[in-house]
């Protein structure tokens, strides 16, 4: 089975830009999370979606929005980037949800400039 | 809100066995996962607990006691290729995923 394919790997963009970025579930998953990864803070939730739902939602702004298509494909879009949006954001998908075993993609890499 | 408390770094030579502590707090508990990643790489599955006790898969043992709110990862039989950072995650009551700092281990020959 091929895994979690997430794309672009880099980004560069410019404080104020808007940004999305994809992410391709391993086949047969139903859930797909997103994950923000600094050094500073860490590996922090931003949404869950679950058959086309989002079921839930870290805290942060509401500038980080997401939405999961039919084939259980997801985005994210970040608008009116900020410096501090630089970091690699990771998504994962599960057969159930979060409860089960993440699976990681490797992730893309956005530096706001 | 949700807190996870686990040592930044740990230094051990090869063959040695480490562990890695991880308390939390949190509303509502629902499970204490373990993930690793090395530098550059994505985060990897470990293990799993919903339950107290001990879990076994292979060289990496992961522990769980709900009433001290704690766990740990133990790795045994240490490799150079066990470099990499560990994280604990805990599900909470609202189905949220929380991760803890990182423990970063270096294994050394």
């Amino acid at each position: 089975k091929a895994g979690v394919t997430q794309t672009p790997r880099y980004l560069i963009k410019t404080r104020g830009q808007q940004v999305t970025l994809s992410c391709s579930p391993i086949s047969g998953h139903r859930s797909v999370s997103w994950y923000q990864q600094t050094p500073g803070q860490g590996l922090q939730f931003l949404f869950e979606y679950f058959s086309e739902t989002q079921r839930n939602k870290g805290n942060f702004p509401g500038r980080f929005s997401g939405r999961q298509f039919s084939n259980s494909r997801s985005e994210m879009n970040v608008s009116t980037l900020e410096l501090g949006d630089s970091a690699l954001y990771l998504c994962a998908s599960s057969p159930r949800g979060v409860e089960s075993p993440l699976h990681f993609g490797n992730g893309t890499r956005l530096t706001v400039t | 809100g949700q807190s996870l408390e686990q040592p930044s770094e740990v230094t051990a030579v090869e063959g040695a066995i480490v562990q890695i502590n991880c308390t939390y707090q949190t509303s509502g508990f629902y499970g204490l996962s373990w993930y690793q990643q090395h530098d550059g790489g994505a985060p990897t599955f470990l293990s799993y607990n919903a339950l107290d006790g001990l879990e076994e898969t292979g060289r990496f043992s992961s522990f769980l006691s709900r009433s001290d709110s704690y766990g740990y990862l133990l790795l045994q039989e240490l490799q150079m290729k066990d470099s990499a950072s560990y994280f604990c995650a805990v599900r909470d009551g609202d189905y949220k995923l929380s991760f803890g700092a990182g423990t970063t281990v270096t294994v050394r020959a």
